[in-house]
């Protein structure tokens, strides 16, 4: 079946750095991929979503500046957080909508972001 | 606007008991819904989906869940519970003729399998 391969799967880092997080689709095409973001307990909140070729659309309360997508081809979208501060430690979660079929979600296996 | 209620944050159950997890939609068109399993520090899988087609729907490891359009619920059942089923579960919707349409996903239950 189709695949979502995230990566890193953890991360620290320090205050004030970035991180980027990618998201490839294996064996098909992701012309959409959205973004989550998932507090300890708590379900998945849609950060953005991305279309390839064109800028992604945030969802109300999503600081564009700060969590940067970029989806530059149909097997890749990446998600930059600037500088980064311990409140933006969370776990994110892509996920890939298959080219032509309404209902392929797909998710990667997410990332756990630490901010020291 | 489509929306999920998933009622009992956490739910225990004995091994080899039955699985209930209640989820009701809000939904202005026909949706389709979901139900994913997450396991600790892990993405989400999904267990089943409905299409529009058979109401009582059945997914992997031994899941089924029926859509009840008069009760707007989309309940997940298990006749009997295993160790390996204690996870997180989300209920989603999403709807029907939309375009790149993103799920909406339901707070969570998180499942307790008690030996």
């Amino acid at each position: 079946g189709a695949v979502v391969s995230q990566h890193p799967s953890r991360v620290i880092c320090k205050s004030g750095t970035s991180v980027k997080i990618e998201c490839r689709s294996l064996d098909f095409q992701a012309t959409t991929m959205f973004w989550y973001r998932q507090f300890p307990k708590q379900s998945l909140m849609l950060m953005a979503t991305s279309n390839e070729g064109s800028k992604a659309t945030y969802e109300q309360g999503v600081e564009k500046d700060k969590f940067l997508i970029n989806h530059a081809s149909l097997t890749l979208s990446t998600l930059t957080v600037t500088s980064a501060h311990p409140e933006d430690s969370s776990f994110y979660i892509c996920s890939a909508r298959l080219t032509g079929e309404w209902d392929g979600y797909t998710f990667g296996s997410g990332t756990r972001l630490t901010v020291v | 606007a489509q929306s999920v209620t998933q009622l009992g944050s956490h739910v225990s159950v004995s091994e080899g008991a039955l699985v209930l997890l209640r989820c009701n939609y809000s939904s202005s068109v026909p949706p389709y819904l979901f139900w994913y399993v997450q396991y600790p520090n892990q993405g989400l899988q999904l267990l089943l989906k409905y299409t529009s087609a058979a109401t009582l729907v059945k997914g992997i490891n031994g899941f089924e869940a029926e859509f009840k359009k008069s009760e707007t619920s989309f309940h997940l059942t298990k006749p009997s519970a295993h160790m390996s089923d204690a996870a997180e579960y989300f209920c989603a919707v999403s709807e029907i003729f939309a375009g790149a349409n993103n799920l909406f996903f339901g707070t969570g239950t998180r499942l307790t399998v008690i030996p």
